[in-house]
């Protein structure tokens, strides 16, 4: 059973200040997600990690990929409020449909980090 | 351009009164996905469809089902809700290495 784990669960931050949420997940994957979701809303994409040693960065968040390690991070750089929201990493299950003899990957989400910015 | 739209945004119904979720996508995607969100909890998968071909979660309780008339519709039908399906409702299609969700439909449950 694939399990994801992100940590932390909260997270207090003042502006300006630099952090890092950590996901770990139990077994063999290349790809993953992290979503950013705000109160009452959908999830919003944020990056596809597909390969051992990806990186990716939009603005202040920066995520990267570490598949030996089962580890994916994500750094926040100079928080500010606008950042706060939920940040769910998730992992992709591989599953195959027999009738067509192809795989789709099915998601599963960490319990998500819930970030609070405050001046 | 509204890819993955679902409808109602919000739906109240009552304890045991049968309830349906739609879900329609302009993106022409085989793979479809329904996911449950109780609040503070992390999206949970119930089922996924690659064209017709349907699958659901093992832990998907039966009073949960879907149909999917066409590659651009999927639905969700609650028979007989209770008060702990109170939640979240997001559909998400996928092609390659992407999913697209929708804005999800939140289920109050009276």
């Amino acid at each position: 059973e694939l399990k994801v784990e992100q940590n932390p669960l909260f997270l207090s931050m003042q502006e300006g200040k630099n952090y890092t949420i950590y996901c770990n997940y139990s077994t063999t994957s290349d790809r993953l997600y992290w979503y950013r979701q705000d109160p009452g809303k959908s999830l919003e994409s944020l990056f596809v990690l597909l390969s051992n040693g990806a990186v990716k960065q939009e603005g202040r968040l920066m995520a990267s990929l570490d598949t030996k390690a089962r580890l994916s991070t994500l750094h926040i750089t100079a928080a500010v409020h606008d950042l706060s929201a939920t940040y769910f990493c998730a992992v992709v299950l591989d599953f195959l449909y027999m009738n067509y003899g192809g795989s789709q990957g099915n998601l599963i989400f960490g319990k998500g980090t819930k970030l609070s910015v405050k001046p | 351009d509204a890819m993955v739209i679902q409808n109602p945004r919000y739906q109240v119904t009552q304890f045991g009164k049968p309830v349906t979720l739609s879900c329609s996508q302009t993106l022409n995607h085989n793979v479809m996905y329904w996911y449950q969100q109780k609040s503070s909890q992390a999206p949970k998968l119930l089922f996924h469809y690659y064209d017709k071909d349907f699958n659901n979660e093992a832990d998907t309780p039966d009073n949960f089902q879907s149909r999917r008339p066409n590659t651009s519709f999927c639905f969700l039908d609650i028979r007989s809700p209770g008060l702990g399906d109170a939640a979240m409702y997001l559909c998400a299609t996928s092609r390659a290495h992407e999913q697209y969700f929708g804005p999800g439909t939140r289920l109050t449950v009276t």
